[in-house]
């Protein structure tokens, strides 16, 4: 079974700074690992995935992620935010070749002006 | 569009009510899924189709039963509404074991 903690709930920051979502999971299989955003009142739209190789992954809106096995994370990164970027931000994993993503708790992105 | 659309987006409905939920993807893929998100935002999976038979039914009760009539459409039917089930429900898609699920826009049940 995999499980998945988005360790901060909130995440203030000011526009044009850099920010950090951090993700940790637990699985005793190989992973598969994903960034979601969901902006208020909408659904659900990928932002980045790991299925294999490269162990940093570039996504949409300037987003990347970094693959840590050894430390079980997969952190979501931004160099300069957007106020366009205040949203919902959920990581989630699955066992490769298992159907289901577990989601962690989601972290609340708000960017201030 | 190619896309996965779920009907109704907002279901506003009396306890004891049976309702139904539709989604359809036109991306080829062949495994379909229902999620549930909480009043909390926690995303928890329900059921999981994989070219119309059932490969995922987690702990739901069983006033829920979702229907597949073929890969690319998945409803949803809840009987004898209750307050808790109130949430949003998506739809979402994937090919059978490429990891990647692509996400409808949601159905905001509202249940009074």
């Amino acid at each position: 079974a995999q499980s998945v903690t988005q360790l901060d709930s909130q995440v203030p920051v000011f526009e044009e700074a850099p920010v950090e979502l951090r993700c940790n999971y637990s699985s005793s299989v190989s992973v598969y690992l994903f960034w979601y955003v969901q902006y208020p009142n909408q659904g659900l739209q990928l932002l980045l995935k790991y299925l294999s190789g490269s162990t940093l992954v570039k996504g949409i809106n300037g987003f990347e992620a970094e693959f840590n096995k050894s430390q079980t994370s997969f952190h979501l990164r931004k160099p300069s935010v957007h106020i366009s970027d205040t949203a919902e931000y959920f990581c989630a994993v699955s066992g490769q070749g298992a159907q289901k993503l577990v989601f962690g708790q989601g972290t609340r992105l708000t960017i201030n002006p | 569009d190619t896309a996965v659309s779920q009907t109704p987006k907002y279901l506003v409905t009396q306890m004891g009510n049976d309702k139904s939920i539709k989604c359809e993807q036109n991306l080829g893929h062949d495994t379909m899924y229902w999620y549930k998100q909480d009043s909390k935002k926690f995303l928890k999976i329900m059921f999981s189709y994989n070219n119309k038979e059932l490969i995922i039914n987690e702990t739901v009760p069983n006033r829920f039963s979702p229907k597949s009539p073929d890969k690319a459409h998945l409803n949803l039917h809840i009987n004898s509404l209750e307050l808790g089930d109130s949430a949003v429900y998506f739809c979402a898609s994937s090919l059978l074991r490429t990891g990647t699920q692509y996400f409808g826009p949601g159905t905001r049940l509202t249940v009074l």
